[in-house]
């Protein structure tokens, strides 16, 4: 069965500073693994999918993620965050069927 | 549209009414899922359409729960006599054809609150 685990509840990082959002998953096959972003009241926004090929992967606004076969990893990072990079972050892996496992969601704070 | 549209935003039902929320997905967007997200949760899948056929349909949590979409275009997702537990925001997405390697595209969602 596949599964998704974002083993922080709540990061929280100064403006300027790296960011990091943690997520490990557990698939049979080969993974197709994805980030998303929601905002109070608002839908789950699209940042970047891994399908295959090169393992770091650049997406929407500045984010980018790092496929680690190895660790069974897709972190989530930034090199410098804003204040407006303030939500809550779901990691999610999915397959063929296009059906998503979600984690349970992790909850950026970047304070000014 | 422009994006995924859902309706009504918000719906408020006492304990054993019936409720239909309504999703408009993008057009020529063949793939449709539906997702219930409970307070501080992530999404879980409840079912998915590719045009009118309806492929997967087992995260549906009970019989309660009926989905449809008979053209292939906007999609139903049925409560029937709704319960406290099935209070929840209830996400829809759609996706080109290629499901699986697409970003999905989800509207702002139904917030259904049972009382």
């Amino acid at each position: 069965a596949q599964s998704v685990a974002q083993p922080e509840d709540q990061v929280n990082v100064a403006e300027g500073n790296p960011l990091t959002v943690k997520c490990t998953y557990s698939v049979s096959g080969n993974p197709y693994l994805f980030w998303y972003v929601q905002y109070p009241n608002r839908g789950l926004q699209f940042l970047l999918k891994y399908i295959t090929g090169d393992n770091l992967v650049k997406g929407s606004y500045g984010f980018e993620a790092e496929f680690n076969k190895s660790q069974t990893s897709f972190h989530l990072k930034k090199p410098s965050a804003l204040v407006s990079d303030s939500a809550l972050y779901f990691c999610a892996v999915g397959g063929g069927t296009g059906k998503l496992i979600f984690g349970q969601g992790t909850t950026l704070q970047v304070k000014p | 549209g422009a994006g995924v549209s859902q309706s009504p935003r918000y719906k408020v039902a006492k304990r054993g009414q019936d409720v239909a929320l309504r999703c408009d997905p993008i057009s020529g967007h063949v793939s449709l899922f539906w997702y219930q997200q409970a307070l501080g949760q992530g999404p879980e899948f409840l079912t998915y359409f590719q045009n009118e056929a309806q492929l997967d349909k087992s995260g549906l949590p009970s019989d309660r729960f009926f989905a449809e979409r008979p053209e292939g275009s906007v999609s139903t997702l049925k409560i029937q006599r709704t319960q406290q537990e099935d209070s929840a925001v209830y996400l829809c997405a759609s996706s080109l054809p290629l499901t699986g390697t697409g970003g999905y595209t989800f509207g702002s969602g139904t917030r259904l609150t049972v009382v």
